[in-house]
């Protein structure tokens, strides 16, 4: 069964810094691209980035460019988040993914609660 | 970047009766060499991540109920629930993998009437 479990998740204050996880099992991660989506509060899905399954290739949304940093660690099927100069309006859930053929994402964790406040 | 706006934002059904959703993307997300749209629906219930129905356009997942189609193609796309059943209500979202960024539709609100 597939499946891929965030963890990382905590309150930290503007500016500060966070590394999200997510571990993977069940299917061929170094195979496969996977996506970080974040929900922030009663809100709607909103795509944060991609890696290829080698890790040369990653993709960002404009307002986390240079903020966030995505990786992967195909030896332990591990993907990362690493999330720094964090301001308010990055609070959120923030799920991993699966991301099949050219880009739909089939298998989603529970994701994980991220909360930037003072 | 590519913008998806659904439509309604909202909407009551009768158990039994139709549901259709709207998708319309800000350029066309058809890919001429294999003539293939790259839109996915997903479905998300309360307290729970989004659930992958529809791909391709119009692809269904493995498990995904029948009564749940999908259509259209360039800018314009429609997702129907044939026959609306309790266990659907939920929110449910576009999304297009055109390129190396993708984006999400506001999402629509599908409630029991």
């Amino acid at each position: 069964e597939v499946q891929v479990v965030e963890s990382g998740g905590d309150l930290v204050q503007p500016g500060g810094s966070l590394r999200l996880s997510c571990a993977a099992s069940g299917f061929t991660f170094s195979s496969t691209w996977m996506t970080w989506v974040r929900q922030a509060p009663g809100k709607g899905l909103e795509w944060v980035a991609n890696i290829k399954q080698d890790g040369s290739e990653k993709y960002y949304l404009d307002s986390v460019k240079g903020r966030f940093t995505v990786s992967r660690d195909n030896a332990k099927n591990s993907l990362h988040l690493q999330m720094n100069s964090l301001r308010a309006e990055d609070t959120a859930v923030y799920y991993c993914s699966t991301f099949r053929g050219n880009g739909w994402l089939d298998s989603w964790g529970q994701g994980t609660l991220v909360t930037v406040s003072s | 970047d590519i913008v998806m706006t659904q439509s309604p934002d909202s909407l009551a059904v009768s158990l039994g009766e139709r549901a259709t959703i709207n998708c319309k993307s800000s350029q066309s997300i058809l890919y001429s060499s294999n003539n293939n749209n790259y839109l996915a629906w997903y479905q998300q219930k309360p307290r729970q991540p989004p659930k992958l129905l529809i791909y391709w356009a119009s692809t269904r997942e493995s498990g995904v109920p029948d009564r749940f189609s999908g259509s259209g193609s360039g800018t314009d796309f429609t997702l129907t629930i044939s026959s609306v059943q309790a266990e659907d209500v939920a929110v449910y979202y576009c999304q297009q993998y055109y390129g190396t960024s993708f984006t999400f539709g506001q999402g629509t609100k599908l409630e029991i009437k």
